[in-house]
């Protein structure tokens, strides 16, 4: 089983400040996705990224693929309330299944 | 609406009373897989299925079976249930292997399951 590790595990944070959430690993893999949950939901995709170095933006999220390919973040600038859910990253390898951190909670209070 | 339907949301059992919890997706997808969420572990995944009668071993497959006999249903069965079973569950569908080539993994709303 590869191992991604996510931190913090928890934040909590006002409205308007920025975030940075980590996706880290020992292992290489394909590609990478940042999944976002809320409460009673199952988990929504956000971006996937496949080549080290990728940047994707989604409006104020921004996702960086690390060169080697072994970790990943996620920036959320000025977040707002409906930012709060939980964050969960997942790489993928040929031959293996997704495989999921541990996830982020984020609260951003108003 | 393109969507996978988990039932039931919510499910109290008692250890050792068989239980189906059933998946339904109506987009045609080839794959479908169930996942146990805990506190602090993400999503593992119990089983997967990449088409009709082929099914395979998750990362934490034991305790569960599954089935596949039709393309849009991938019921989740516990022969015996145990109070370690107790957890949030979640089948998934996509075109393909999740994560390759770009390819997203569509969620059901979830399964709490309490086995006393």
């Amino acid at each position: 089983t590869q191992l991604l590790e996510q931190s913090p595990q928890f934040l909590s944070i006002q409205e308007g400040e920025n975030l940075t959430v980590y996706c880290n690993s020992s292992s290489v893999f394909s590609s990478l996705q940042w999944y976002r949950q809320e409460p009673g939901e199952g988990p929504v995709l956000l971006v996937t990224v496949v080549t080290g170095g990728e940047v994707k933006k989604l409006k104020r999220l921004t996702f960086q693929f690390g060169d080697a390919r072994k970790d990943s973040s996620l920036h959320i600038t000025a977040a707002q309330p409906g930012d709060t859910g939980l964050y969960l990253c997942a790489g993928y390898n040929a031959g293996n299944m997704l495989t999921f951190g541990g996830g982020t909670r984020l609260m951003v209070k108003p | 609406e393109a969507q996978v339907t988990q039932n039931p949301r919510y499910l109290i059992t008692v250890t050792g009373k068989k239980l189906t919890v059933t998946c339904s997706q109506n987009m045609n997808h080839e794959y479908m897989s169930w996942y146990r969420q805990d506190p602090g572990l993400g999503l593992r995944q119990i089983y997967y299925s990449m088409n009709v009668e082929v099914t395979d071993k998750g990362d934490v497959p034991e305790g569960y079976k599954v089935s596949r006999k039709e393309k849009r249903n991938f019921p989740l069965i516990l022969e015996s249930p145990s109070p370690n079973q107790t957890s949030l569950y979640f089948c998934a569908s996509s075109y393909r292997q999740p994560g390759f080539m770009n390819t997203e993994a569509f969620f059901g709303q979830g399964t709490r399951l309490t086995v006393v």
